[in-house]
């Protein structure tokens, strides 16, 4: 059980925007960088966001991220057929001294 | 470019140890800034962290495995390893070795990952 909380599922329509949410604690999302991560069926997990809100050369700025206090967002618009797939967030826990990654978010594209 | 290749014996034998290389192009292991880490997505479950090496520094574990992994680097042949004692069926999944910057930012996959299955 992570101490990161996501919402299991989100959908919308395509070309409808999608958000996640993360919920951490003062020794995760409140203390250091959120990052974001696609994962799709059968190939590697994709850096999406970094140090909060910067994305990877690639990743295109209709991804975003963001923080407050102890939780942090992802964004997603103009949604495509492609982006169908598990989301996870991340990061450091000063408390339990390890990376924690979030419980993860399907998305679907309706 | 930096890319990753994980690589491994698909099956082992509960109670075995596991081995894993992750062999690194594009970038130097020993050049330093950077953690190397390594990650798994068991059937059924979400990602997680095995545990993340600073070259020649530091290296962290996931606190429920750190009895039975170690992590360790050949920097002149660009190789990063992982070694899970006493496997279980558990331990069956998909492996992912990484890069992250210090503070632990973001990790970066430049892998395919690799299979392993636990099993008699």
């Amino acid at each position: 059980q992570s101490v990161l909380t996501q919402p299991p599922s989100v959908s919308a329509a395509p070309g409808q925007r999608v958000t996640i949410s993360c919920s951490g604690s003062s020794s995760n999302i409140g203390d250091t960088y959120v990052s974001w991560y696609q994962h799709l069926p059968g190939i590697a997990p994709k850096l999406l966001i970094y140090e909060n809100n910067q994305r990877p050369s690639g990743i295109p700025d209709r991804v975003s991220g963001s923080k407050s206090g102890t939780s942090a967002t992802l964004d997603i618009t103009g949604l495509q057929t492609a982006d169908e797939a598990d989301y996870y967030c991340g990061a450091w826990d000063s408390s339990l001294n390890e990376y924690v990654f979030g419980t993860g978010t399907k998305v679907t594209v309706l | 470019q930096l890319v990753l290749q994980e690589s491994g014996p698909g099956l082992v034998k509960p109670s075995e140890t596991l081995s894993l290389v992750c062999t690194v192009s594009g970038a130097s292991i020993g050049s330093g800034y950077y953690f190397w880490g390594w990650i798994r997505q068991s059937p059924g479950r979400g990602l997680e962290w095995i545990g993340s090496l600073y070259p020649g520094l530091r290296t962290y574990y996931h606190p429920s495995l750190q009895s039975r992994v170690t992590l360790s680097v050949d920097t002149s042949r660009s190789h990063f390893f992982l070694k899970l004692d006493s496997v279980t069926a558990a331990d069956t999944g998909v492996y992912y070795c990484a890069r992250t910057k210090a503070g632990h930012t973001g990790f970066d996959f430049r892998g395919q990952g690799t299979l392993v299955s636990v099993s008699a």
